[in-house]
């Protein structure tokens, strides 16, 4: 099956710093990479996604890229806030038999100093 | 408002005895699943449901039971708790392939 590792574990960025959470794959039909943020108390949400027809994407201070020959993807954060102080989440997901499961990696704490 | 709801929020509970947690969305996804969340070991998936009375083991199924009798509900079933099944349980929905996950708030289990 999938396995998905993700680093760090922790990452503590000062206000207004870059932020980069790496996440490697072993599956490699797995074709949709999403990322998740988890508050504190609350469920993780969905922050930003990735298939694998497609290199990077940005959504505003956030991006992701994806390298499939490598078997990994990243998140990165610039510019960032407090409010961007959380746990974050990468997955993989392939089709087939599979379809619709996530894997996920460990989880990376962001702090962000203010 | 579209959610998916979870009860309880919190659980103490004694070894071996039986207990359910209930989870409930309003969106109509047909994917649910359900998931633990333990330190430095991410989210793991339990079981899932692909829709109604069709239900799959997930990577660590041991100790769990689920059902599907209806699309909205998908309840979590401890037949026999165990210390080792302290954790923090997720439920989430989706629609069916590569779509955006729903989470629950989460239950906060703890077996003494």
């Amino acid at each position: 099956g999938e396995n998905v590792e993700q680093h760090p574990s922790t990452l503590s960025v000062q206000e207004g710093d870059s932020a980069v959470i790496k996440c490697t794959y072993s599956d490699s039909a797995s074709n949709y990479f999403p990322w998740y943020k988890q508050e504190l108390g609350k469920g993780p949400q969905l922050i930003i996604d990735i298939r694998s027809n497609v290199g990077e994407k940005k959504d505003q201070r956030i991006a992701v890229t994806l390298n499939k020959t490598a078997k990994h993807f990243s998140l990165h954060i610039t510019e960032t806030q407090p409010e961007d102080s959380a746990v974050y989440f990468c997955a993989a997901s392939a089709g087939g038999t599979s379809y619709g499961k996530l894997t996920f990696g460990q989880g990376t704490i962001l702090t962000v100093h203010p | 408002e579209a959610q998916v709801t979870q009860n309880p929020r919190y659980l103490i509970t004694v070894t071996g005895k039986k207990l359910t947690v209930t989870c409930s969305q309003n969106m109509n996804h047909e994917y649910m699943s359900w998931y633990r969340q333990d330190p430095g070991l991410g989210l793991r998936q339990i079981y899932y449901s692909m829709n109604v009375e069709v239900t799959d083991k997930g990577d660590v199924p041991e100790g769990y039971k689920v059902s599907r009798k209806e699309k909205r509900n998908f309840p979590l079933i401890l037949e026999s708790p165990s210390p080792n099944q302290t954790s923090l349980y997720f439920c989430a929905s989706s629609l069916p392939g590569h779509r955006e996950a729903f989470f629950g708030q989460g239950t906060r289990l703890t077996v003494v």
